[in-house]
């Protein structure tokens, strides 16, 4: 079955740049989406269609795709947005839905 | 405003069918380009997709799930069902419903999306 593969922790400074990346075949031809994930929360979704920004969410969150890997960049991350981060696509039949493996964010 | 909260038992015993509700508010599952969704997470694990039933009664499943479950809707009730057979510890986790509005006949993409808060099972 179809996969979307995360590394498992990034770390970063306050005020510090991160980058979360994803890859998956489908990549290409499908789009990245983008969930924040705290404890005791349901996912909140941060990056639409690659790159556009979901109502209410910062500007320093910005999403790109190029070729099979999503990346999702936090400008200047905050401490409050530590968190786990999950990528989401479908594989290339459109029909089933998938999520990568997620990635701890750690600000600190 | 749109709502949707997830119901089902606490505990299961295992080799059990599992039963989980999903009951919403603020929006009909029959407009075009509706879906409501099941996503699961274990304890420690990832998120995991499990279902999706659309507005036209269009239904899709993970692969490596598909044998073992079954994603209904009631459009009377506005609720959505998802049965789990034979269930194991494996299947202890939270699950969450969603809403969104796909661009079914295009993309596929969804702009916007809602969630319920879950509803822990577990599977002992």
């Amino acid at each position: 079955s179809y996969e979307l593969t995360q590394p498992p922790s990034v770390s970063v400074s306050p005020g510090q740049t991160a980058w979360i990346t994803c890859s998956g075949d489908a990549l290409p031809k499908k789009y990245a989406y983008w969930y924040q994930k705290k404890s005791g929360q349901a996912p909140l979704l941060v990056i639409f269609d690659d790159t556009e920004r979901a109502s209410g969410i910062p500007e320093r969150f910005v999403g790109s795709s190029s070729g099979t890997m999503a990346t999702l960049t936090i400008n200047g991350a905050h401490m409050e947005d530590e968190a786990d981060y999950y990528c989401y696509s479908t594989d290339i039949t459109g029909e089933h839905w998938v999520f990568g493996g997620g990635t701890k964010l750690t600000v600190l | 405003q749109i709502n949707l909260r997830e119901s089902g038992p606490a505990l299961v015993r295992p080799a059990q069918t599992l039963t989980v509700t999903c009951s919403f508010s603020g929006f009909s599952l029959t407009s075009n380009g509706v879906g409501v969704g099941w996503i699961r997470q274990s304890p420690g694990k990832a998120l995991e997709w499990l279902a999706v039933v659309y507005w036209n009664d269009d239904k899709r499943y993970n692969p490596s799930l598909i044998d073992r479950l079954t994603i209904t809707k009631d459009i009377y009730k506005d609720q959505v069902v998802l049965t789990m057979t034979n269930i194991s510890p494996e299947d202890t986790a939270t699950y969450y419903c969603s809403y969104s509005v796909f661009d079914y006949f295009g993309s596929g993409s969804f702009s916007s999306d809602f969630w319920g808060l879950g509803t822990l099972v577990t599977v002992s």
